[in-house]
C-alpha cells in the first residue's frame, strides 16, 4: 500500500516567509510525528499527534512552529516568519495507534531552505 | 537525560565481510530500540527493532542487533556485507513513557568492493 507522502518535497523561501509543509500519513495511522534533520545529525523530535489532538508538543523550537491535524489525517506543519536556521529536512513519520513499540515509517521528507 | 551515541562517523568494510555499526543508549526504565537507514534523498527505512524477549533480533536485508543491557548497547550486524548496503545507518530509543524518538547522529557505513 502507499507509505507516507510529504509536499512539497522542496522548498525555498526567503527569509521572513510563511511556509506550509504538509505530511499525508499511512492509511489508518492514527499516531503522526513531525521530526526535523540538519544536515549531519539524526532527527530531531518536533511534535506527536494522536488523532486531531497533538498529544505532545514539546519539541517545537519556539511559538513560530505550530501544526495541525484537523481531521485526524494529513497533517501541516507551518512555519511563521521564517529564518536562516530552519533550513532542514522535515520529516513525518506515522504509526498505527502510538503504542511505544510500535514502528514509525517515515515519508521522504521536505528539503527547506531559507535564504 | 535520555540519549543515543553513534561512537562511529564512519565504518569501511570490505565486501563479504562481516559488519557491525555500533550504538549505545541513555534512557530511564526498559528502552525500545530501533534501528533505521537511510539512503541518498530517501526517507528513513525501518530495518529492526527490540521490544522484550530475546536479545538477538533479526531484520530485513539480513540484518541483525543485539541488545545488551548491561552494556546499555544496541549493535547492528549483518554476517556478509554487500555494496548496496552502503548507506547513512541511525539507532534509535524510545522510552516507554515518552512518544519521541531519540536519535544518534548517525553513521555512514562504506563497503567496498
Amino acid at each position: 500500500g502507499a507509505g507516507v507522502s510529504q509536499t512539497p518535497s522542496n522548498k525555498v523561501t526567503e527569509k521572513g516567509k510563511y511556509v506550509e509543509l504538509r505530511c499525508d500519513p499511512i492509511s489508518g495511522h492514527t499516531a503522526l510525528y513531525w521530526y526535523r534533520q540538519s544536515l549531519g545529525q539524526g532527527p530531531e523530535f518536533l511534535i506527536y499527534f494522536q488523532g486531531t489532538g497533538a498529544a505532545d508538543d514539546s519539541g517545537l523550537p519556539n511559538d513560530r512552529f505550530f501544526a495541525v491535524r484537523p481531521e485526524g489525517s494529513v497533517s501541516t506543519l507551518k512555519i511563521q516568519r521564517t529564518e536562516r536556521g530552519d533550513s532542514a529536512v522535515y520529516l513525518c513519520a506515522s504509526s498505527l495507534g502510538g503504542a511505544a513499540g510500535e514502528t514509525q515509517y517515515f515519508g521522504p521528507g521536505t528539503r527547506l531552505l531559507v535564504l | 537525560a535520555q540519549s543515543v551515541a553513534q561512537p562511529e562517523d564512519q565504518v569501511n568494510v570490505a565486501e563479504g565481510n562481516p559488519l557491525t555499526v555500533k550504538c549505545t543508549y541513555s534512557v530511564s526504565g526498559n528502552p525500545y530500540l530501533f534501528w533505521y537507514v537511510q539512503y541518498p534523498n530517501r526517507g528513513l527505512q525501518f530495518l529492526l527493532k527490540y521490544i522484550t524477549g530475546d536479545n538477538l533480533v533479526k531484520g530485513s536485508y539480513g540484518f541483525e542487533a543485539e541488545f545488551n543491557k548491561s552494556q546499555t548497547s544496541f549493535h547492528l550486524k549483518k554476517p556478509s556485507a554487500l555494496v548496496s548496503d552502503s548507506a547513512l545507518y541511525f539507532c534509535a530509543v524510545r522510552d516507554p513513557g515518552n512518544y519521541q524518538l531519540i536519535w544518534g547522529a548517525g553513521t555512514k557505513l562504506i563497503i567496498k568492493p
